[in-house]
């Protein structure tokens, strides 16, 4: 079973519109969670941490549900500048290893 | 603006030569990391350095070479490569290594010929 999982989409969405994304880890000692952000060609860059009770920066919220091993990123009213891929990102903790999903890409369309 | 400086941008080499990527952080940072990620992948982790010491080697073959001569570089020497390690090759940097957030370079595209 891999390490973390995540719905690849694509997810084509229109302006305004409200996306969800998922992304499940499969073991249950991991510590510290993320998103990143991936557009084409360049690196990935730190969207949000994300912790237990819940984080909101802006038009973006993460939330992370621990009994179920599941970790989620809302993005409301999309722009079109939203478009990339979305990289979900697990830390164990020793070794500050990073598992990483296979990103989620999302197309935002005028 | 990154953070994390990688040099060269692209680079271009056949199987017979040695060339090094570079990567700089003036952000205080005391681990570092090597990326490699292949088109429509996510990155796959080579090797972290923690206090300029090796602290994981992902098994990767010898034809990669970190070197990290002080807490600000980091050095990846290569060697003998083969097409298939044509890819983006990732430097990051973190507070230290543990639960921390990593900030990455915007890399090198590595062609071999």
């Amino acid at each position: 079973r891999k390490e973390v999982e995540q719905d690849p989409g694509p997810f084509n969405v229109p302006e305004g519109a409200t996306v969800a994304f998922n992304c499940t880890y499969s073991n249950s000692a991991s510590q510290s969670f993320f998103w990143y952000r991936q557009d084409c060609r360049k690196e990935p860059k730190l969207l949000m941490s994300v912790y237990s009770s819940g984080n909101e920066d802006g038009r973006f919220t993460a939330q992370l549900n621990r009994a179920s091993q599941y970790i989620s990123l809302l993005i409301r009213d999309s722009k079109l500048s939203d478009s990339a891929t979305y990289l979900c990102v697990v830390n164990r903790g020793t070794g500050n290893q990073f598992y990483f999903g296979t990103g989620t890409s999302l197309t935002v369309i005028p | 603006d990154t953070e994390v400086t990688q040099t060269p941008k692209h680079l271009v080499m056949g199987m017979t030569n040695k060339k090094s990527l570079k990567c700089e952080q003036h952000m205080g940072h005391r681990a570092m990391y090597w990326y490699k990620q292949k088109a429509k992948k996510p990155p796959e982790l080579m090797f972290v350095y923690s206090y300029e010491k090796l602290s994981i080697n992902e098994s990767v073959p010898s034809r990669f070479s970190p070197e990290c001569p002080n807490s600000s570089l980091l050095n990846l020497h290569l060697h003998a490569l083969q097409p298939e390690d044509s890819a983006l090759y990732l430097c990051a940097s973190s507070q230290h290594q543990g639960n921390q957030p990593q900030h990455f370079g915007d890399g090198t595209r590595l062609s071999i010929l």
